[in-house]
């Protein structure tokens, strides 16, 4: 059984298009988390939720929305997607603990936007 | 401000050598440390992961990593690389704080030579 999930894998559309992933996670966590990845490797956290509560929203355009219909779901929904989006996003979960929180990682999506 | 140094971006070592990556951190508080590895088209695995107790901590794989709180570091180690260990190797270290997430270092790319 695959932990933490994303659809689609691969994502190829043109500029101005408005598009979705989906992040599912089956580890019973409380926490799940979306990063960008660019082409250099770094990774950038963008949004995290915390029981269906957005947590963190680090400096994201708002062209990004994530939503969480439940502790085991955050999606990302991209509006008038532009060039500088083509990435690789990853999505993540962990579990809310009083020491550290160890994050589990999805797959990927790699977004080429054209 | 909280930190992770990878000062080796790329490295290159045979096959059968032994292997050391590099990562300082800079957090006030008792840190949560953290080793994933990413294969080339993959997501992010953990290897190992710091959190108290024994310094030396063992991670799948055949690697470990050491703690020492006095210089700061956590660098990971293999006493033999095998041609599938090439990846991309990020260190992190989990800020506890008000945003409770991942600080990450910029990644060490691992060629390994037949």
């Amino acid at each position: 059984d695959t932990a933490v999930s994303q659809t689609p894998k691969y994502l190829v559309t043109q500029m101005g298009n408005d598009k979705s992933i989906k992040c599912e996670q089956n580890l019973g966590h409380d926490t799940m988390y979306w990063y960008k990845q660019d082409s250099k490797k770094f990774l950038k956290i963008m949004f995290s939720y915390n029981n269906k509560e957005l947590i963190i929203n680090e400096t994201v355009p708002n062209r990004f929305s994530p939503k969480s219909p439940d502790k085991a779901h955050l999606n990302l929904h991209i509006n008038s997607l532009e060039l500088g989006d083509s990435a690789v996003y990853f999505c993540a979960s962990s579990q809310t603990e009083r020491s550290g929180e160890t994050q589990y990682f999805g797959p990927g999506t790699r977004l080429l936007v054209l | 401000a909280q930190s992770v140094t990878q000062p080796d971006i790329h490295i290159t070592v045979s096959e059968g050598a032994s292997l050391e990556l590099r990562c300082n951190y800079s957090y006030g508080a008792t840190p949560y440390l953290f080793w994933y590895v990413q294969s080339p088209g993959q997501g992010l695995q953990l290897l190992l992961k710091y959190f108290s107790g024994d310094t030396l901590v063992q991670g799948i794989k055949g690697f470990e990593a050491e703690f020492k709180r006095s210089q700061s570091s956590f660098n990971l180690r293999k006493p033999s690389v095998h041609w599938s260990d090439a990846a991309e190797y990020f260190c992190a270290v989990f800020n506890a704080g008000n945003n409770r997430k991942l600080i990450w270092g910029l990644g060490t790319s691992l060629a390994v030579n037949p």
